[in-house]
This record gives C-alpha cells, sequence and structure tokens, in this order.
C-alpha cells in the first residue's frame, strides 16, 4: 500500500510558465514533507522541504505548498526552464521512520 | 559531486548470481540508507545502519543482506539473484538532519 502517491507520471509545460506537480499521501504521522530532483544518471537530489506544522515553504523559483485536511502537496516551478526537466520524487518522513517516496514525476520544460 | 561514492556504477550478472554493491558515505555522515528503484516505481527503502549498527530495515528480502563497517562503509550483498532484482540501487547517508539524505549516482544491476 502506497503511503505516498505520484498520480502524474509525466508533465510537460512551456518554458516561462507554470509547473505544478502534485503528491498525495496517507499517513497522518508524517513530519516533513520533502521534493528530491533527478536526472538521468544521477542519485536524487534534495530540492526543498516543508514541515507538517507549515502549510507553505518557499525558496527562489520553488514554492511547497502543504494542505493538510487534503493530504496533498505540491510543488510549484515558476518560471519553468529547460533545465528544470528531471523527474521529481515526492518524499515523506514519518515520527519514527525513514524516506518515503513516491513514484516520481518527469516534468518536461519546452523551449 | 554529492559526496556520497557508489561502485560499481554498472553490473551485469546471471541469475543465481551473488553481487556486492559498495558504498562510502559523506565525511562525516554516520547513517547510512540503502534504496532500490525498479522499473516505474519509486525508490523503496531497504535498510539503514548507524554507526556500524542495523537501525531500521524495510522491504528487503532475505536473500539481501547488508553491513556497515568501522570506516563507516557499507555494502549490500545480493544473492540468489533474479530477474526481477534487476533495478537501480542507491546508497544515500545522513549527519541526522531530516533534510540531509545525500544521494550516490547509484549502481545499475541487471540480471540476466
Amino acid at each position: 500500500d502506497q503511503q505516498v502517491k505520484q498520480n502524474s507520471p509525466s508533465l510537460s509545460v512551456q518554458e516561462g510558465r507554470i509547473s505544478i506537480l502534485n503528491c498525495d499521501y496517507t499517513n497522518s504521522m508524517f513530519d516533513y514533507f520533502l521534493w528530491y530532483k533527478k536526472y538521468p544518471a544521477e542519485g536524487p537530489t534534495f530540492l526543498i522541504s516543508i514541515s507538517s506544522i507549515k502549510d507553505k515553504n518557499e525558496d527562489g523559483r520553488f514554492t511547497v505548498f502543504l494542505n493538510k485536511s487534503a493530504k496533498h502537496l505540491s510543488l510549484h516551478i515558476v518560471p519553468s526552464q529547460p533545465g528544470d526537466s528531471a523527474v521529481y520524487f515526492c518524499a515523506a518522513i514519518p515520527t519514527q521512520g525513514n524516506l518515503i517516496f513516491g513514484k516520481g514525476t518527469k516534468l518536461s520544460v519546452k523551449p | 559531486d554529492s559526496g556520497v561514492t557508489q561502485t560499481p556504477k554498472h553490473l551485469i550478472t546471471a541469475t543465481g548470481q551473488r553481487v556486492t554493491l559498495r558504498c562510502s558515505p559523506r565525511s562525516g555522515d554516520l547513517s547510512v540508507y540503502w534504496y532500490q528503484q525498479s522499473l516505474d516505481q519509486g525508490l523503496q527503502f531497504l535498510i539503514q545502519y548507524y554507526n556500524g549498527e542495523e537501525r531500521a530495515k524495510g522491504n528487503i528480502l532475505e536473500r539481501f543482506s547488508a553491513q556497515q563497517f568501522p570506516d563507516l562503509h557499507s555494502e549490500l550483498n545480493l544473492s540468489s539473484l533474479e530477474l526481477g532484482d534487476s533495478a537501480l540501487y542507491f546508497c544515500a547517508s545522513s549527519g541526522g538532519d531530516v533534510t540531509g539524505y545525500t544521494f550516490g549516482s547509484g549502481t545499475r544491476l541487471t540480471v540476466v
């Protein structure tokens, strides 16, 4: 049973527009939610995180929103750039435990 | 370079064989985590070691085992390999910060 779900395997957006990647979770005991970015032939790299007690965290072009009542989080990238093309993994960490990942969403930003 | 080194990068082996994947964590990190990424799957947590001791176990098969040595490097041993074991195996290390999982570039295992 997947505790972290990314229901969109892929997303394509135009350069300069907003990219919105979505993630749903089932466990209310997660303390932190994170987004990782992965390029081919490389390991995932940490992008941005949000504590379960917050509803928004912003870092430059990247903003993560958390809706606890809906058990949903999203990553907004504005403006999107071709270099943002990668696979984005949503992850969550419970109070006791390790990072649990979704299956990833492949973002393609077209020039 | 993330600071986490995994060797080898690629491995091709036959069913029934045994292989060892190696991971050197980032300097100063005491925790090592192993994850498996199969086709169309997310990263599945296998096992965690902290300063030489097993700390947590995930979906790790009994045919798989791991250890962390005094110099903090870790090895993941996969035995009696099956075709379904073909996957990317990632190692990550952490110094304790929840956002501080640093991943290596992975070992791609192909079982033929």
